[in-house]
């Protein structure tokens, strides 16, 4: 079975542009989580999505927005880049079963640059 | 919100030595309690995890021993090899926020040969 895929891998952009990174989670998965990992913040809770909708949201401003796929495939959308965004973004997925605690699962991440 | 501490956040030792490195948290309704290993490159991968209702787990060379009346966890690697060498982060959460992980800081193990 293939483990998550996270595309691209490696980005570069410039202060006030847009990415949009992708994330395709284990074949079955429903459940898609986003984290960010600086080596100042380690690894902070971005967002979770369950079937499309968005369950639980951590501490991000709004330019940080997700969305999720009727496939399970996810996305997230960075706006306005900062130099503060420079990070790798990772993704989880989980089964979620259902009553009980489903193990996440991570990709490789994206890191992103911004210049 | 939960708040989780890991130490040490660096440990150095030989091959063929234990190492322990022990998660504190403090919301008592944490029941789910996983260590992950992270290598260089690649993102966190689940290494051994624990529930509530368990006070150890072993696998191989690997354990995690829990005290929730201390609130603390631990992971414990015997005869450490140098592919141990990563980052270990301890990850305490409770039924129904699985998604929604509160990571450690993490530790940087280095086994030496």
């Amino acid at each position: 079975k293939a483990g998550v895929t996270q595309t691209p891998r490696y980005l570069i952009k410039t202060r006030g542009q847009q990415v949009t990174l992708s994330c395709s989670p284990i074949s079955g998965h429903r459940s898609v989580s986003w984290y960010q990992q600086t080596p100042g913040q380690g690894l902070q809770f971005l967002f979770e999505y369950f079937s499309e909708t968005q369950r639980n949201k951590g501490n991000f401003p709004g330019r940080f927005s997700g969305r999720q796929f009727s496939n399970s495939r996810s996305e997230m959308n960075v706006s306005t880049l900062e130099l503060g965004d420079s990070a790798l973004y990772l993704c989880a997925s989980g089964a979620m079963t259902g009553g009980s605690t489903d193990t996440q699962y991570f990709g490789p991440g994206t890191r992103l640059t911004v210049l | 919100g939960e708040n989780v501490e890991q130490h040490p956040s660096t440990l150095s030792v030989q091959e063929g030595d234990s190492a322990v490195i022990k998660c504190t948290y403090s919301d008592s309704a944490s029941n789910y309690f996983p260590w992950y290993k992270q290598e260089l490159g690649k993102g966190p991968q689940l290494i051994i995890d624990i529930r509530s209702n368990v006070g150890e787990k072993k696998d191989q060379r690997i354990a995690v021993t829990l005290n929730k009346t201390a609130k603390h966890f631990s992971l414990h690697i015997t005869e450490t090899q140098p592919e141990d060498s990563a980052v270990y982060f301890c990850a305490p959460s409770y039924g129904g926020s699985q998604g929604n992980l509160i990571f450690g800081k993490g530790t940087k193990l280095s086994v030496k040969p």
